[in-house]
């Protein structure tokens, strides 16, 4: 079975503008979260979606938009990017976004703002 | 809200030596889950072992095991037999309940702490 899939790998913005992350979950899982990692801030929860519907949210501005489709590939949008928002982006697919279901990550996305 | 705490920003083992690596946390429920995960330099996160608060049998996965205290609210990780391979960052990682018998809503997400990362020396 093919694992969480992440695109593009590394992207390179400047201050001001938006960019859109893709994550592709495990077949079979509807859940998928995102989560930003920094050197200063460590690993925070963004949001998690589930059958096209955001169910959780972490602490972010909402400039950081999400959404999920009917195949259940989810989009993280950021706009009017920060040089803050440098950042490896990581997705993470389950089954149904329980507590019982493991979390399996994906490769990540490098963002680099400029 | 919770908070993971890992006091070993780095440690060291020799290969085929044992290491432990700390983590505490602070909650004021009493059912959640426990987790290591692992980071290489790929950046690829991999479940190493988790462990259900409920569950008073301490987790292992072959090499890796917990020593989950709960009182102290304390969840080291045991590496034995070290190998190259093991080098990595590890983050310990708290979850709230969240569907299942336990109800909840904190779907998703993982509190985790800042990582220890461990160096193997052959």
């Amino acid at each position: 079975k093919a694992g969480v899939t992440q695109t593009p790998r590394y992207l390179i913005k400047t201050r001001g503008q938006q960019v859109t992350l893709s994550c592709s979950p495990i077949s079979g899982h509807r859940s998928v979260s995102w989560y930003q990692q920094t050197p200063g801030q460590g690993l925070q929860f963004l949001f998690e979606y589930f059958s096209e519907t955001q169910r959780n949210k972490g602490n972010f501005p909402g400039r950081f938009s999400g959404r999920q489709f009917s195949n259940s590939r989810s989009e993280m949008n950021v706009s009017t990017l920060e040089l803050g928002d440098s950042a490896l982006y990581l997705c993470a697919s389950s089954l149904f976004g329980k507590s019982t279901d493991t979390q399996y990550f994906g490769p990540g996305t490098r963002l680099t703002v400029l | 809200a919770q908070t993971v705490t890992q006091s070993q920003p780095e440690m060291s083992v020799q290969e085929a030596e044992t290491v432990t690596l700390s983590c505490t946390y602070d909650t004021s429920e009493s059912d959640y889950y426990l987790f290591w995960y692992k980071q290489p330099p790929s950046r690829q996160m991999i479940l190493v072992i988790r462990q259900e608060a409920y569950k008073q049998q301490n987790a292992t996965e072959n090499r890796f095991s917990v020593n989950f205290q709960k009182a102290a609210k304390s969840f080291s990780l045991k590496i034995s037999d070290s190998q190259l391979g093991d080098a990595a960052m590890y983050f310990c990682a708290y979850r709230s309940p969240a569907g299942g018998h336990a109800g909840g809503t904190s779907y998703g997400k993982l509190t985790f702490g800042q990582g220890t990362i461990l160096t193997v020396h052959p």
